[in-house]
């Protein structure tokens, strides 16, 4: 079974903190995805990367960055964490294989932000 | 522009209804992946079904069906005889078959309460 793992359930944090939200799978695939969903917007995508140390923006990418030292691991930073930052964040990974699973992407349990 | 409409903001049932969501999306694609997920309270989408394109052919998985028309553009999924346990918000997506990455187009999801 794919396993897509987030550091923290629930997170608080105060303006202006720098926020790191932690996600690792252990299926070996090659991208990696960070979303926020907020309450009648649906997923919106933040960052993707499609390999080891390799980003783009997806369609809300101000003031969140991103790294993938390891194949396993992606991590999105908040800078310097806002109000309107308060939001699901929900990690998602992929194969890039062809085959029955392309383009599946599988998620995990989220983490609940709030920004104070 | 890819686009995916869930009409349906909040369907409730009695338990052992049948519910249909609807899903219709938009896409200048002839090559395409539609999928629906299910986001039960404890937050993480889980993976229902994947269907490609080329193949239209209506599923049935127990007590759920998909119904796929690409002459309405729509991929509507059906639950037969539902059950509380399928409360959840369940998201239909449209994916972007562009390099290697296969973004996923989310809809505004439907949130589904099934009552005693």
């Amino acid at each position: 079974d794919v396993k897509v793992t987030q550091s923290s359930r629930y997170l608080v944090k105060r303006t202006g903190e720098k926020v790191f939200l932690e996600c690792v799978q252990d299926m070996d695939h090659e991208n990696m995805f960070w979303y926020r969903q907020d309450p009648g917007l649906g997923l919106r995508l933040i960052y993707f990367s499609y390999d080891v140390k390799m980003k783009e923006k997806g369609d809300i990418p101000e003031g969140y960055s991103v790294s993938r030292e390891k194949k396993e691991r992606f991590s999105l930073i908040l800078e310097s964490a806002s109000t309107n930052q308060t939001s699901m964040y929900l990690c998602a990974s992929s194969s890039q294989l062809t085959g029955w699973e392309l383009g599946t992407q599988y998620f995990g349990p989220g983490t609940r932000l709030l920004v104070l | 522009a890819q686009k995916v409409t869930q009409a349906q903001t909040e369907i409730s049932v009695v338990e052992k209804e049948d519910v249909t969501l609807d899903c219709v999306y938009e896409t200048r694609d002839t090559t395409y992946y539609l999928f629906w997920y299910k986001q039960p309270p404890s937050g993480e989408l889980v993976f229902l079904i994947r269907r490609n394109s080329f193949d239209e052919q209506n599923e049935i998985s127990g007590r759920y069906s998909w119904n796929f028309q690409k002459s309405t553009s729509s991929f509507n999924f059906t639950i037969t005889a539902s059950q509380v346990v399928d409360s959840a918000v369940y998201f239909c997506a449209l994916s972007e078959l562009g390099g290697a990455t296969n973004k996923l187009i989310f809809g505004t999801g439907t949130l589904l309460a099934v009552q005693p």
